[in-house]
């Protein structure tokens, strides 16, 4: 089956830009969408379609897109961005496809 | 915005069926998808399924077998069914609403989940 596949974890200081890449055989030819978790709550959309960023996500969410891997792109992290990190796509049949996450930590 | 409400019972016992209801306010249920997720508790989500307000519906090929999905315009309601759940069916389980086009499928307002305990 279609898989999505994140770094478990990623760590950065406050102000420092924090990235986080999703990789997958069908991101050539479908969108990446990321979503942030902040604990105990539901996921939020920050970027769809590769690289738009809904109403009201900060423009130091960024993302993009190159063959076979997406990038969520922080820059200047802050403490409360803090939260775990999940890409999302489909597979060649448009099948819905979430990659493992990725926590991100930022002390 | 779109607000959805998951509701249903926290506990089910192994070998029912699993059933939740999610409602739609702020915003007409016709003429979208809809979509039920879960995530099992510390792990990643999981996509069950989607159905669109004439009814047509999408499952994932893990769960098909026990799932089903329907929706009530008049409510603003759609509803998940899982039968014959097991410990491992123990997740939170989130409704979202999901464009769908030809540009692709997936979730834009989810609603804050309702945590499903499967245990005798």
């Amino acid at each position: 089956s279609y898989e999505l596949t994140q770094p478990p974890s990623v760590s950065v200081s406050p102000g420092q830009t924090a990235r986080i890449t999703c990789s997958g055989d069908a991101l050539p030819k479908k969108y990446a969408y990321w979503y942030q978790q902040k604990s105990g709550q539901a996921p939020v959309l920050v970027i769809y379609e590769d690289n738009k960023r809904p109403s009201g996500i900060p423009e130091r969410f960024s993302g993009s897109s190159s063959g076979t891997m997406a990038t969520l792109t922080i820059s200047g992290a802050q403490v409360e961005d803090e939260a775990d990190f999940f890409c999302y796509s489909t597979d060649t049949s448009g099948k819905p496809v979430f990659g493992g996450g990725t926590k991100l930590t930022v002390l | 915005q779109v607000r959805l409400q998951e509701s249903g019972p926290g506990l089910v016992e192994p070998s029912e069926t699993l059933s939740l209801t999610c409602t739609v306010s702020g915003g007409s249920i016709s003429p979208y998808y809809w979509s039920w997720i879960r995530q099992p508790p510390g792990k990643g989500l999981e996509w069950i399924g989607y159905i669109y307000d004439s009814g047509s519906t999408n499952y994932n090929p893990s769960l098909k077998s026990r799932v089903t999905i329907s929706i009530n315009t008049s409510k603003n309601q759609f509803s998940l069914k899982l039968n014959s759940v097991t410990a491992a069916d123990s997740a939170v389980y989130y409704c979202a609403s999901t464009p769908t086009s030809a540009a692709g499928t997936y979730f834009d307002f989810w609603g804050q989940g309702i945590p499903v305990t499967v245990s005798s």
